[in-house]
């Protein structure tokens, strides 16, 4: 059985601060990793994927996530957080083989404090 | 390219009742996959249709269907309105090929059930 786990509700993170939001899955097989953004009454804008290749992938307005294989783990950082990050960030995962349908955290609730 | 579009933005119905909703995909994207949203459940995969079949389906009760059209555009039906099913029904494509697998998805449907 897939299934992701972000154990952070929250993350208050001030301007200009890196942030960090964590994510870890559970998959059989190699997975397919996504981050996705979603903004109060809009549906979920897709941040970046790790689908192969380099470890350290590289996504949308400087986002970018390791993929750790060792520590099934895709956390997702940024240099330098900005207030216009703040939002609610999910983290998913899929299969490579067989069903394409993502399984979603519970979603991370970023608060950047200027 | 236009994103992934959703109609109608906004519903209220009755218990009881039945509902319709519908979703035009990127273009050349051919897979469809409809999630339902809500703050106790979290975003919940429903089923995936790709060239007018449905490939996967989630947990829900057969109140919940689906089907696709030759222009790969998408249709959710839910009978018998619950209370329960109060929810963001967000529709999402994907192009399915080589090293694109993430999923777009549109603003959402807010259905409110009274």
């Amino acid at each position: 059985a897939q299934s992701v786990a972000q154990p952070e509700d929250q993350v208050n993170v001030a301007e200009g601060n890196p942030l960090t939001v964590k994510c870890t899955y559970s998959v059989s097989g190699n997975p397919y990793l996504f981050w996705y953004v979603q903004y109060p009454n809009r549906g979920l804008q897709f941040l970046l994927k790790y689908i192969t290749g380099d470890n350290l992938v590289k996504g949308s307005y400087g986002f970018e996530a390791e993929f750790n294989k060792s520590q099934t783990s895709f956390h997702l950082k940024k240099p330098s957080a900005l207030v216009s990050d703040s939002a609610l960030y999910f983290c998913a995962v899929r299969r490579r083989l067989g069903a394409n349908n993502l399984f979603f955290g519970t979603g991370t609730r970023l608060t950047v404090i200027p | 390219k236009a994103g992934v579009t959703q109609t109608p933005r906004y519903l209220i119905k009755t218990r009881g009742q039945q509902v319709t909703l519908s979703c035009s995909p990127i273009s050349g994207h051919r897979s469809v996959s409809w999630y339902q949203q809500t703050p106790g459940q979290g975003l919940q995969f429903l089923f995936e249709y790709f060239s007018e079949t449905q490939r996967n389906k989630g947990n829900f009760p057969g109140r919940f269907s689906g089907r696709q059209f030759s222009n790969s555009r998408s249709e959710m039906n839910v009978s018998t309105l619950e209370l329960g099913d109060s929810a963001l029904y967000l529709c999402a494509s994907s192009l399915e090929a080589s090293g694109s697998y993430e999923q777009y998805f549109g603003p959402g449907t807010r259905l409110t059930v009274t």
